[in-house]
């Protein structure tokens, strides 16, 4: 069983839809939760981040941790076309000396359309 | 300020050759990662450094892969011989030095990845 599992899509939207994307994990070490956005061809992007459980705000991202579930999620409101991408989850326990090693999820492939 | 950049992008090889990757990080940047990204599956931790130093190479594959990092500036990433299970994406990235407060502080910054395909 993966420590991080993300349905990989894709995933199709009309503009200005709100966007759901999850991720369950499995591993109770975990303590940051990071979201990375790739373009295609690109390297992956940090979005948002939280510690711990809670939630996030950013413009029209907003990231949640319930840490009782193992569950991640990143909504978009007001969806662009410019946010067509793959959408990682990643995360990592305390940093111990392990540095930033982090877990990715699959990805999701979100395309927006006009 | 200049991103961490990888060369080359792209890279075909066959079988039983030599492949050498190069990651330029962030000038600053004492941690240095390799990822890799096998076609379908997630991107996958290979290994870390901090300046030139290995602090965990746990998911480095196998002994056909060896990694350095000189005087703790670029580092490399050579396969050798290649595999064919060895092509995907090859990312590198590069953070602040460890132990500083918030996730922030400690950001991955990713470079372009270098698509290797050995056939």
């Amino acid at each position: 069983q993966k420590e991080v599992e993300q349905d990989p899509g894709p995933l199709s939207v009309p503009e200005g839809a709100i966007v759901s994307l999850n991720c369950t994990y499995s591993n109770s070490a975990f303590q940051y939760f990071m979201w990375y956005r790739q373009y295609s061809r690109k390297g992956p992007e940090l979005l948002m981040y939280t510690y711990s459980s809670g939630n996030k705000e950013d413009g029209r991202f907003t990231a949640q941790v319930d840490k009782s579930s193992k569950y991640i999620s990143l909504f978009i409101r007001d969806s662009q076309p410019s946010d067509s991408a793959t959408y990682l989850c990643a995360m990592r326990g305390l940093i111990t000396g392990g540095g930033n090693k982090l877990t990715f999820g699959t990805g999701t492939q979100l395309k927006v359309e006009l | 300020e200049a991103g961490v950049t990888q060369f080359p992008s792209h890279s075909v090889i066959e079988k039983g050759q030599t492949v050498t990757l190069r990651c330029d990080p962030i000038s600053g940047h004492d941690n240095l990662y390799w990822y890799r990204r096998v076609m379908g599956k997630e991107i996958k931790f290979l290994l870390h450094f901090v300046k030139e130093s290995k602090q965990d190479e746990s998911g480095m594959p196998n002994n056909r892969f060896l990694a350095e990092r000189t005087g703790g500036t670029y580092s490399t990433l050579k396969v050798q011989p290649a595999e064919l299970e060895d092509s995907g994406v090859y990312f590198c990235a590069s953070s602040l030095k460890e132990g500083a407060r918030g996730a922030y502080n400690t950001e991955a910054f990713f470079g372009q990845g270098t698509r290797l395909t050995v056939v």
